[in-house]
């Protein structure tokens, strides 16, 4: 079964930072892009960032862009996004997501049941 | 980039037709045929409907289909059931290489 399987969410003061984590299985990591999509309490989507197959492309979203880094580890089948700088507006349930391609990340075809990331005082 | 317009919110009756638009400019819907829907139930994570403007993944019901005219793609779902209702989703590849949503139209089924 194709599953994804984010972790790192929390609580943390404003300034601070958080790494997330996304556990793939199921498919060939290796060989597809894959994309972190946010969500604000009651809120809408919002794409963060994405990343090519190989991890040589990584796009990011402005309101993240110097503040985020996305990567990626093939031989152990993880997604990562460390964030810094975190931002009271940063606080959503993030998603991480799988592309039908390899290196085009515009639409998602697996999510992972998302981990909350919470910016407070 | 400020986010595809779509409606806040939508309703049907059972068994109707009911379509979903977004609207977006000649930097994304407009210029590119990546426009992908997702649908959403509350606390639950979204999934994906439709891709390339009208192709629908495998296991998605024929009831679902995607068109595109200049900036504005739209959603239609016909023969409306009670397991429908849920929040949709429009996204669309940018010229500036990122991905934008819409803000998210809410389905009501009457």
């Amino acid at each position: 079964e194709v599953q994804l399987l984010e972790s790192g969410g929390g609580l943390v003061q404003p300034g601070g930072s958080l790494r997330l984590s996304c556990a793939a299985s199921g498919f060939t990591f290796s060989s597809y892009a894959m994309s972190w999509v946010r969500q604000a309490p009651g809120k809408g989507l919002e794409w963060v960032s994405s990343i090519s197959y190989s991890g040589g492309s990584t796009y990011y979203a402005d309101s993240v862009k110097g503040r985020f880094t996305i990567s990626r580890d093939n031989s152990k089948s993880t997604l990562y996004l460390q964030m810094n700088s975190l931002r009271a507006e940063d606080t959503a349930v993030y998603y991480c997501a799988k592309s039908r391609y390899a290196a085009y990340y515009y639409d998602m075809d697996v999510w992972g049941k998302g981990t909350t990331g919470t910016v407070s005082s | 980039q400020s986010a595809l317009t779509q409606a806040a919110s939508v309703s049907g009756s059972p068994g109707q037709s009911i379509t979903i638009s977004c609207t977006g400019t000649s930097s994304d819907v407009g210029d590119y045929n990546y426009v992908s829907w997702y649908q959403q139930h509350p606390g639950k994570a979204p999934k994906l409907m439709i891709y390339d403007v009208s192709n629908r993944p495998s296991g998605v019901s024929n009831r679902f289909s995607g068109s595109k005219s200049g900036n504005t793609a739209s959603l239609t779902i016909s023969g409306l059931q009670a397991e429908d209702e849920a929040d949709y989703y429009c996204s669309s590849y940018t010229s500036s290489s990122t991905v934008v949503f819409g803000g998210g139209t809410k389905l009501t089924v009457l």
